[in-house]
């Protein structure tokens, strides 16, 4: 069965510094897309960054990266230069090829705080 | 087009009765989800649609939900005889098939609240 772990608790980081949001996933396809969201209080998905499992250099976009290990399925959210509308909830996703039927499964997601 | 627009952002209803929710996904896509969302939860499946076909159906959809995609377009999700556990986020989201790196598109989502 496909999985995806997020631990962490309640996340607070300095403003301008950066932090790191983990996640591990659970899965024996080899084809799978690896999918990080931000959702502020309002409520909406916001897309931040892309890894599909194939990819051999670790996605970056903007203040984003995403820290690929594929031995150790993780896929953990790098956030440089925290800024103060950093603050939301952050979901771990993955998309599962196989099939027809794919879809994103989530995590649970962490709370991000950004402190000034 | 503006993105994935759903209607209404909130809803108030008392137990029992019915309530049915509006998606516009964005129009080149012609894959359409519905998530729900709970407190301190991540989103989970509910159904998804290609085109007008339904294609699954999550087993947290009761036979008090219904969704439907008339024309390959819009969809609505109805709750029939509303619960309190149903009190939730219900996203929308859409996606081109296949959906590659962009992944899904959401929508604000409706929150229902009910008393």
């Amino acid at each position: 069965a496909q999985k995806i772990t997020q631990t962490q608790p309640g996340m607070f980081v300095q403003e301008k510094e950066a932090v790191t949001l983990d996640c591990t996933y659970d899965t024996s396809d080899p084809s799978y897309g690896l999918f990080w969201y931000k959702q502020p209080s309002s409520g909406e998905m916001i897309f931040l960054i892309y890894q599909g499992s194939y990819d051999q250099q670790n996605a970056t976009e903007g203040r984003y990266s995403l820290n690929f290990q594929k031995a150790r399925k993780s896929a953990n959210l790098v956030i440089s230069a925290s800024q103060l509308g950093d603050s939301a909830m952050y979901f771990c996703a993955m998309l599962f090829r196989a099939g027809a039927n794919s879809k994103l499964t989530f995590g649970k997601g962490i709370t991000l705080s950004v402190r000034p | 087009d503006t993105g994935v627009s759903q209607d209404p952002r909130h809803k108030i209803t008392k137990r029992g009765q019915n309530v049915t929710f509006r998606c516009d996904p964005i129009s080149e896509h012609n894959r359409l989800y519905w998530y729900r969302q709970t407190l301190g939860q991540g989103p989970e499946f509910l159904t998804y649609f290609q085109n007008e076909a339904q294609l699954e159906k999550s087993r947290l959809l009761s036979d008090r939900f219904s969704a439907e995609r008339p024309k390959g377009s819009f969809s609505t999700l109805e709750i029939q005889r509303t619960e309190q556990g149903d009190s939730a986020m219900y996203l929308c989201a859409s996606s081109s098939t296949p959906a590659a790196d962009e992944g899904y598109t959401f929508g604000s989502g409706t929150r229902l609240t009910v008393v």
